[in-house]
């Protein structure tokens, strides 16, 4: 059980063009996903977190107009890179949360997409 | 502010040899402490959590709250031992995680 799936798992595509990364709890759901990124030999970094039905949580320095995030059921959550450029090249990684009980603070992770931008 | 600092990016051990991933962090409060795993091809996936208690596939993790760090330990390492190791924690009350820079465990036969 709790597993999270990513589509698409790789996509290249042209300097500034949009592209959408999708991350689904499979069976069960999530009131809470979040959204990292990780560069080549490094750790995850928080880009986001998205809570089913209001606005998305970013960390500092991650540009909301750049990165959107839709959480609009409680197994979907969205990431649009809009106007990409090469820089935006990474890997993306989602995860859900699965809450309950005293300290349960458990995420469970996505595959995770890799984004080139050409 | 919440930080995780892992201070070895590669740890080479043979198998059969115990092996020790350290783990320090930075949190005012009560955290909640984890470890994640990552091996080849594969995505993220939970190892342990310092709240279980609990060894999993012969790895344990004690908090040390005076020293303020989470190390992993096994006694005795296996070829399939390898792989990236993340330390993690969630601060009181948070959602969110903080990841440390990672450890890339090799075991060599």
């Amino acid at each position: 059980g709790a597993v999270v799936s990513q589509h698409p798992s790789r996509v290249i595509c042209k300097s500034g063009t949009s592209v959408k990364i999708e991350c689904r709890s499979l069976d069960f759901q999530a009131t809470t996903m979040f959204w990292y990124r990780q560069f080549p030999k490094q750790s995850l970094m928080l880009m986001a977190t998205s809570n089913e039905g209001s606005k998305a949580t970013y960390e500092q320095g991650v540009e909301k107009d750049k990165f959107l995030i839709n959480h609009a059921s409680l197994t979907l959550s969205t990431l649009t890179v809009t106007s990409a450029h090469p820089e935006d090249s990474s890997f993306y990684i989602c995860s859900a949360r699965l809450a309950g009980g005293t300290g349960r603070n458990e995420q469970f992770f996505g595959p995770g997409t890799r984004l080139t931008v050409l | 502010a919440q930080r995780v600092t892992q201070p070895e990016k590669l740890l080479s051990v043979f198998k059969g040899a115990p092996v020790e991933l350290k783990c320090n962090y930075s949190y005012s409060g009560s955290p909640e402490l984890f470890w994640y795993v990552q091996y080849s091809r594969q995505r993220l996936q939970l190892l342990l959590r310092h709240i279980s208690r609990e060894s999993i596939k012969g790895f344990t993790a004690d908090l040390n709250k005076g020293e303020t760090s989470f190390h992993l330990k096994k006694p005795f390492a296996q070829e399939e031992d390898s792989a990236m190791y993340y330390c993690a924690l969630s601060g009181q009350g948070a959602q969110k995680l903080v990841f440390g820079q990672g450890t890339r465990l090799t075991i060599n036969p």
